[in-house]
Parts: C-alpha cells; sequence; structure tokens
C-alpha cells in the first residue's frame, strides 16, 4: 500500500471550512483513497473515500488532484465535534488499512 | 444507523490468563476484523475473517491469538495467555463487499 503524508496537526476556526491535505505520491492505478477519523479513542470512524472523482457526502468533501498524487478532504462548516485525529490511507487489493499518525485537528471556538 | 458493538469496553486481567473480546458486527456483513492500538500510538492491524477463516495477518498476531465466529452473530478474539505489552483498545470492524470498514468503539484491555 502506498505511503501517506499528513500534517500532524491543524486548527480551524468553528463555522468554517477545514481542508486537511493529504500526499501520496506512490499511489498506483488501482488503489483508492479512504479517510477515517478518530474522536478521542473512540473507534475510528469512516468518512470518504475516491478513487480518482471528486466524491461528497453528508460529512465531507474529497478532492484528488489529477495526478492522483495528492488529496484534500474538506469539511464544509466545521463545529467543534469535528475535532479529532483524521487519517488519509490509501488501500489496494490488501483487506487491510494501514494507518499512520494522522492530522491532528483542533477546532477551536 | 447499524453499527458494530464491542463488549465489554474495559477488561481488567492479570498477566497470564487467557482472555475473550467479543464484537457483535453488523448484522448483513461478510468480512470482519481485528485492530489495536497502544495507548499513543497508530492503530494496527491484526487480522481479517472471512467465510470462516482467517484471510491475512500481521506479525503481531502470533500464536497466542486466536479469532472465532461462534455463531451467526458473534465474532472473537482469544488471547491465550496475555503478557504486559497486549495491554490496548481493541477494535472491532466488519464490511461488506467493496464497502468500508466500520469500527466499533472498542475494549480497553489492561494486563496486570
Amino acid at each position: 500500500d502506498a505511503k501517506t503524508t499528513q500534517p500532524p496537526s491543524m486548527d480551524c476556526a468553528e463555522g468554517r471550512a477545514a481542508n486537511l491535505p493529504c500526499n501520496h505520491s506512490t499511489i498506483s492505478g488501482n488503489e483508492y483513497v479512504y479517510w477515517y477519523r478518530q474522536i478521542h479513542s473512540q473507534g475510528p470512524q469512516y468518512i470518504i473515500h475516491g478513487l480518482k472523482n471528486n466524491e461528497t457526502n453528508e460529512m465531507a468533501s474529497l478532492i484528488i488532484t489529477e495526478d492522483r498524487k495528492s488529496s484534500t478532504l474538506i469539511l464544509p462548516h466545521a463545529t467543534l465535534r469535528d475535532t479529532a485525529v483524521y487519517y488519509c490511507i490509501v488501500r489496494s487489493g490488501s483487506e487491510k488499512l494501514v494507518f499512520g499518525k494522522g492530522t491532528k485537528l483542533t477546532v477551536n471556538p | 444507523e447499524p453499527e458494530v458493538t464491542q463488549t465489554p469496553s474495559h477488561q481488567v486481567t492479570q498477566m497470564g490468563q487467557e482472555v475473550i473480546l467479543r464484537c457483535v458486527p453488523i448484522s448483513n456483513h461478510l468480512y470482519f476484523y481485528w485492530y489495536r492500538q497502544i495507548l499513543g500510538q497508530k492503530v494496527e492491524f491484526l487480522v481479517s475473517f472471512y467465510n470462516n477463516e482467517i484471510s491475512e495477518k500481521s506479525e503481531i498476531f502470533d500464536d497466542q491469538f486466536s479469532v472465532e465466529r461462534p455463531d451467526g452473530s458473534n465474532f472473537t478474539l482469544k488471547i491465550r495467555s496475555t503478557k504486559l505489552e497486549d495491554s490496548a483498545m481493541y477494535f472491532c470492524a466488519s464490511k461488506n463487499w467493496d464497502q468500508p470498514q466500520h469500527f466499533g468503539d472498542g475494549t480497553r484491555l489492561s494486563i496486570l
């Protein structure tokens, strides 16, 4: 599975958009980009995933660059409850998810 | 929304004892997983299970570990003879074909 690089921490003001970047420059053609988050020792929570196209659901949007070497998770209107560690994971055929250290997002009032 | 349920939420066990962690996956899911997270560290994959057999396991998942789906609803992780370094949060996950994995809130295992 391709390696991902994320900033260790980010801050965001409540009500503003949170844009979390992820670099996956070694991603190969059949590998998906997944985003999960973990709120204070709870289980990882699935957010969104994509292959090539941008994706949107009720939680977030995922923007994948045309060369697929990086992506951005967008939380359009961050709330205090979005404070969590966000993990960008690249997955191919293997069933396992390989978690890195993620980005600790702090949403400030 | 259906969810993965894990019991107990906290398990305290003496070193050398056997422990069984229990999970009830989402009801129509066919793929099952265990992960663990030692305090302050990354979430680590342990094992995946499909069609009543292990499909993949990590180096952590040695002979002291086993998994079982004893009936149609439960999925268990057994640690035969616990060590201090087994203290961690253990997360169960499940999914259906080509869907994302959904995780439970974990069991905190403390080995004394």
